[in-house]
């Protein structure tokens, strides 16, 4: 069974240093990662994916993730934090078949402090 | 940018009444998901929808539950006696498939409340 992991509830960081929200996954077959982003009273948004290639990955706001087969892991980054990128943060790995459903780690809350 | 819509924001309801939420997904997308996401509780899958029929239902997705496309517009989920563990809130997501690459958009969501 496919299943997501973020060990950490809360990630506290201070505005201009780098971030890391952690994400370790169990899958069969090949993983399609995905990261979100939900601020308060929103939905979520996408924030950038991984389903093959370079296992460095761009995305939205500057945020990135590193694919890591070895270590079952895709965490995301960014060199220089925020405040504004205080928000709830979802990993979630979807089943290789087109339009399947997304598996949701339990969500990481970012804070960052000015 | 095209995106994702749902109505109302809001619903209370009270114990064993019908609901219906609405969804309108972004307009070229063919597949259809309803998630739900329990105050402190990571987002969880209920449904997903393609050339009119379920795909995929979770083990939450019940009897309880149920999924239209009434027009070429709306996607609406109807819960048919809540419950008040049915109290979340509920996301409405679409895609248009691209092979392994599609990419799933969420909707604001809408907060049952269940008295």
């Amino acid at each position: 069974a496919q299943s997501v992991a973020q060990p950490e509830d809360q990630v506290n960081v201070a505005e201009g240093n780098p971030l890391t929200v952690k994400c370790t996954y169990s899958v069969s077959g090949n993983p399609y990662l995905f990261w979100y982003v939900q601020y308060p009273n929103r939905g979520l948004q996408f924030l950038l994916k991984y389903i093959t290639g370079d296992n460095l990955v761009k995305g939205s706001y500057g945020f990135e993730a590193e694919f890591n087969k070895s270590q079952t892991s895709f965490h995301l980054k960014k060199p220089s934090a925020l405040v504004s990128d205080s928000a709830l943060y979802f990993c979630a790995v979807r089943a290789s078949n087109q339009g399947g459903k997304l598996i949701f780690g339990q969500g990481t809350e970012l804070s960052v402090k000015p | 940018e095209p995106e994702v819509t749902q109505t109302p924001s809001h619903q209370v309801t009270q114990m064993g009444q019908e609901v219906i939420l609405r969804c309108v997904p972004i307009s070229n997308h063919l597949y259809f998901y309803w998630y739900r996401q329990i105050l402190g509780q990571k987002v969880e899958f209920l449904v997903s929808f393609y050339n009119n029929e379920i795909s995929e239902k979770s083990e939450i997705f019940d009897d309880q539950f149920s999924v239209e496309r009434p027009d070429g517009s709306n996607f609406t989920l109807k819960i048919r006696s809540t419950k008040l563990e049915d109290s979340a809130m509920y996301f409405c997501a679409s895609t248009i498939p691209a092979g392994h690459t599609d990419t799933q958009y969420f909707g604001p969501g809408t907060r049952l409340t269940v008295l």
